[in-house]
């Protein structure tokens, strides 16, 4: 969707390394969610925001932290990155009114 | 915790069917209801968006239901096409955060 972008798309990384995923929107919604995907679980919310600096966890928190410093950014860090972090990761937006829930297009994160 | 059913998990049918995708919820305390559509590999595409207000609400070829009630919503597809191949999720929001069904896969063979 064109209001919201994630960066990178695809990502390999190494067992043990910090990552970061970046989630961009220009819809200047206030609330920020990040899940991930994987076989036999669905979706699944890590952590969301709910304005600038506000964040809190979801049911899969462990091992990741977020940061939203602007309106407009809410970044994803996987703090040491293990196999079981191994997912598709998909950021979403909401205004929590008439707009319901955008989604962004993605990141695929494997960890060798 | 809100439930989320989707029946059934998946469904082939030739090009050119009408068919209904049923979604199931236990708390019918929700504001709105969400189809989304996902294609193998790619991110969810909203469909539809119903109000709690509304009964119901029409894109094209897509109809979608729903009955706060009885905790259910349908999506009606008419006149499937192949390009309608994909997997539907229903969703309903909670306090902080979306409770998605568990989807259909939807195949439409030429």
């Amino acid at each position: 969707d064109a209001g919201i972008t994630q960066s990178p798309r695809h990502k390999v990384t190494e067992t043990g390394t910090p990552v970061t995923l970046r989630c961009h929107q220009t819809e200047n919604h206030r609330y920020m969610y990040w899940y991930r995907q994987d076989p036999g679980h669905g979706l699944r919310l890590i952590h969301y925001s709910y304005g600038v600096k506000d964040t809190d966890k979801g049911e899969v928190s462990d091992g990741y932290s977020v940061s939203r410093s602007k309106t407009e950014d809410f970044l994803l860090t996987l703090e040491s990155a293990t196999s079981s972090q191994t997912s598709v990761y998909f950021c979403a937006i909401s205004d929590r009114g008439l707009g319901g829930y955008t989604f962004g297009s993605g990141t695929r994160l494997t960890v060798v | 915790k809100q439930e989320v059913t989707q029946i059934p998990a998946a469904l082939s049918v030739p090009e050119g069917e009408n068919l209904v995708l049923n979604c199931s919820f236990t708390d019918s305390a929700i504001y709105n209801l969400q189809w989304f559509r996902q294609d193998p590999g790619k991110g969810l595409t909203s469909l539809l968006l119903i109000q709690s207000s509304q009964r119901e609400q029409t894109s094209g070829r897509l109809n979608a239901s729903l009955d706060k009630s009885s905790g259910r919503s349908t999506l009606y597809i008419a006149a499937s096409q192949p390009g309608d191949s994909a997997t539907y999720l229903c969703a309903v929001p909670g306090a902080n955060n979306l409770f998605f069904g568990t989807g259909t896969r939807l195949t439409v063979i030429p």
